[in-house]
């Protein structure tokens, strides 16, 4: 079992649609949890970030950690065709281990 | 203005040949990292560059070695091309780590999609 799994896709949906990305994992240690989004052909970048259990909203996206199921997930709302892209999610343990491991990310594809 | 630039952008090359990749940040930060990723898209960190020292290597092979001139620069030489060294690979940064901010963001290159044919 990988540390971090995730479905590699693709999503395809329906401009203003919500889509719900997710990854588990199983080390209890990680404690930060990120996701990355990266355009074809371009480096990930960061979109958003987590310390712990909890939610986080940032405009159309919100992010999502449930320690306790070792699960996480990004939601967006009224996705756009310029959200198509591969999402990565990524978590580290934090203090001296801070190397994030990353899941092999999502293909989103929104259609017009 | 470009926060974390690699060249080339695009390298394919025979069996057997030496390359290398350069990278530069100009967000001075103090640590760098290679990362592999494969064609099924796996992003894997190879190597991290602290203060010019090595603070991490994942048992990637001796064939690869990072060089890393000053904290603003960290290239990848590889020697012995063999066709599974296809991939893209990225440079990153990040700033360092202390108690009050225990989480760093990394900022990735563009990407140097290598070919060995």
């Amino acid at each position: 079992q990988k540390e971090v799994e995730q479905d590699p896709g693709p999503l395809s949906v329906p401009e203003g649609a919500i889509v719900s990305l997710n990854c588990t994992y199983s080390n209890s240690a990680f404690q930060y949890f990120m996701w990355y989004r990266q355009y074809s052909r371009k480096g990930p970048e960061l979109l958003m970030y987590t310390y712990s259990s909890g939610n986080k909203e940032d405009g159309r996206f919100t992010a999502q950690v449930d320690k306790s199921s070792k699960y996480i997930s990004l939601f967006i709302r009224d996705s756009q065709p310029s959200d198509s892209a591969t999402y990565l999610c990524a978590m580290s343990e934090g203090g001296g281990s801070y190397i994030p491991t990353f899941g092999r990310g999502t293909s989103l594809i929104v259609h017009p | 203005d470009t926060a974390v630039s690699q060249t080339p952008k695009y390298l394919v090359t025979q069996m057997g040949n030496d390359k290398s990749i350069k990278c530069e940040q100009n967000l001075g930060h103090d640590t760098m990292y290679w990362y592999k990723q494969d064609s099924k898209k796996f992003l894997k960190i190879m190597f991290s560059y602290n203060n010019k020292e090595l603070i991490i290597n994942e048992t990637v092979p001796n064939r690869f070695s990072p060089k890393s001139p000053d904290k603003a620069h960290l290239n990848l030489h590889i020697n012995s091309l063999e066709l599974g060294d296809s991939a893209v690979y990225f440079c990153a940064s990040s700033q360092d780590l202390d108690i009050s901010f225990p989480y760093t963001e990394a900022f990735f290159g563009q990407g140097t999609r290598l070919t060995v044919v």
